[in-house]
């Protein structure tokens, strides 16, 4: 989707392996979102951040952190892969007006 | 704690048909969103509903927020083959938006 660039789009981890999901928006938003989709979960939250410098526990948060280094960054870090994490990670950018999301980040942990 | 329940998670419907799936939360809320996905895709943003009694509508899809009854319905008319995909509604409060568990829709041409 045009104004959020998410990235990698694919990746294979080992157990135990870190990782750092990047997002990007250039659309000067305030509100950044990081989801996990799991085939008949739907999307859960794992951290958002409200505006920049602040960041927020999700519905799922453990086993992650985040950082919103400025407003068009915010990214997503797993300090030791596990395979309850293989999941489709989603970035989004949200306003009262729309939403943007990324195109998504398929990780498997092995 | 806010929680966010769609009805049906399956649906399963001739083209030309009318449906409607519906989406419960469990607290009040600031906006309330629509979404589409298809499959292997990203999510799109269909609408954003921000009080009592809002209405969107797009072509075959028309959304409303009932914010006493904290329902909003998301209503297809005369649906279309191409419609096939998940539906997911999401409520924000205070930032922190929760999506429930989706409506796969599947239209039968």
């Amino acid at each position: 989707n045009a104004g959020v660039t998410q990235t990698p789009k694919f990746q294979v981890l080992k157990t135990g392996q870190s990782m750092t999901l990047q997002c990007a928006q250039d659309m000067n938003h305030n509100s950044m979102y990081w989801y996990r989709q799991d085939p008949g979960m739907g999307l859960r939250l794992i951290y958002y951040s409200a505006s920049e410098g602040t960041t927020d526990k999700g519905e799922v948060p453990n086993g992650y952190n985040v950082s919103r280094l400025n407003k068009r960054e915010f990214s997503l870090r797993l300090e030791s892969a596990a395979p309850s994490q293989t999941s489709v990670y989603f970035c989004a950018s949200i306003t009262i007006k729309k939403a943007f999301f990324g195109q998504g980040t398929r990780l498997t942990v092995v | 704690e806010l929680k966010v329940e769609q009805n049906p998670l399956f649906l399963s419907m001739q083209e030309g048909k009318n449906y409607t799936i519906y989406c419960n939360y469990s607290t009040t809320s600031d906006r309330l969103y629509w979404y589409r996905q298809d499959p292997g895709k990203s999510l799109e943003s269909l609408f954003v509903l921000l009080s009592n009694g809002a209405v969107k509508q797009e072509g075959r899809l028309m959304a409303s927020l009932d914010t006493k009854a904290r329902l909003s319905t998301l209503h297809i008319t005369a649906a279309v083959h191409d419609l096939s995909a998940t539906y997911f509604c999401a409520v924000d409060r205070d930032d922190k938006i929760i999506f429930g568990k989706g409506t796969r829709l599947h239209i039968l041409p």
